[in-house]
């Protein structure tokens, strides 16, 4: 089975561009979720979907991040502008509400790496 | 806030060395706490879930344990593939699926 999707693998840009991650969760998985990581601060959960509706975004950093999830099977963090800060590896985690909501599995991609020089 | 920190940041081992690894939370209420590890370049992979005081679970060289206040990752007689970072989680008891994640353990085991 495939699991869970993300592109780019890998992002350089310059500051002040617009920056899309794309999510492509597990087939069958209601809740998505977006984590930033990086050395100083670990893993940080900016945002997190449930039946495509946004249920805690406490976490996305400041107005030049937003993330949609349009459909069961697609999600997109934006950032724009983007700024060096925002340099980090953010990943995207599925799970089904259910049994898996009871274990706190989250299944998580690759990740992709933004550097914003 | 939900806080976890765990320790050592850091760690070397010697193939067969065991050893145990450290996460200490504060969670108002807790509903789980999670372990999971992460290979270089890869996202997180999950290991465990402890409910309650008390409770233990193993996997092959692992067993993790939990009390009130922190939870332990027991690594016995470590192989070099068990190299990795550990994360831990916990899940506060409000009916959301957020995790608060610590900054993990780099657990180096040299054959």
């Amino acid at each position: 089975d495939a699991g869970v999707i993300q592109s780019p693998r890998h992002e350089v840009t310059e500051m002040g561009q617009e920056v899309t991650l794309r999510c492509k969760p597990i087939s069958g998985h209601n809740s998505l979720f977006w984590y930033r990581q990086t050395m100083m601060r670990g893993l940080e959960l900016l945002i997190y979907f449930n039946n495509n509706v946004p249920i805690d975004d406490s976490g996305m950093p400041e107005d030049r991040f937003s993330a949609k999830m349009p459909n069961a099977s697609f999600s997109t963090l934006k950032i724009q502008p983007s700024e060096p800060r925002d340099s980090a590896v953010y990943f995207c985690a599925s799970s089904f509400g259910g049994s898996s909501w009871e274990t706190g599995e989250l299944f998580f991609g690759e990740g992709s790496r933004l550097t914003v020089l | 806030e939900d806080q976890v920190t765990q320790s050592p940041e850091a760690l070397r081992l010697q193939e067969g060395e065991s050893s145990s690894l450290n996460c200490s939370y504060t969670v108002s209420g807790l509903r789980g706490l999670f372990w999971y590890r992460q290979d270089p370049g890869k996202g997180p992979e999950f290991l465990f879930t402890l409910y309650s005081a008390g409770e233990e679970k193993e996997k092959e060289r692992l067993k993790a344990t939990l009390t009130k206040k922190e939870s332990f990752l027991h690594i016995t007689a470590p192989k070099p593939e068990d190299s990795a970072t550990y994360l831990c989680a916990v899940q506060e008891n409000t009916g959301f699926q957020k995790l608060v994640f610590g900054t993990g353990t780099r657990l180096l085991v040299s054959p």
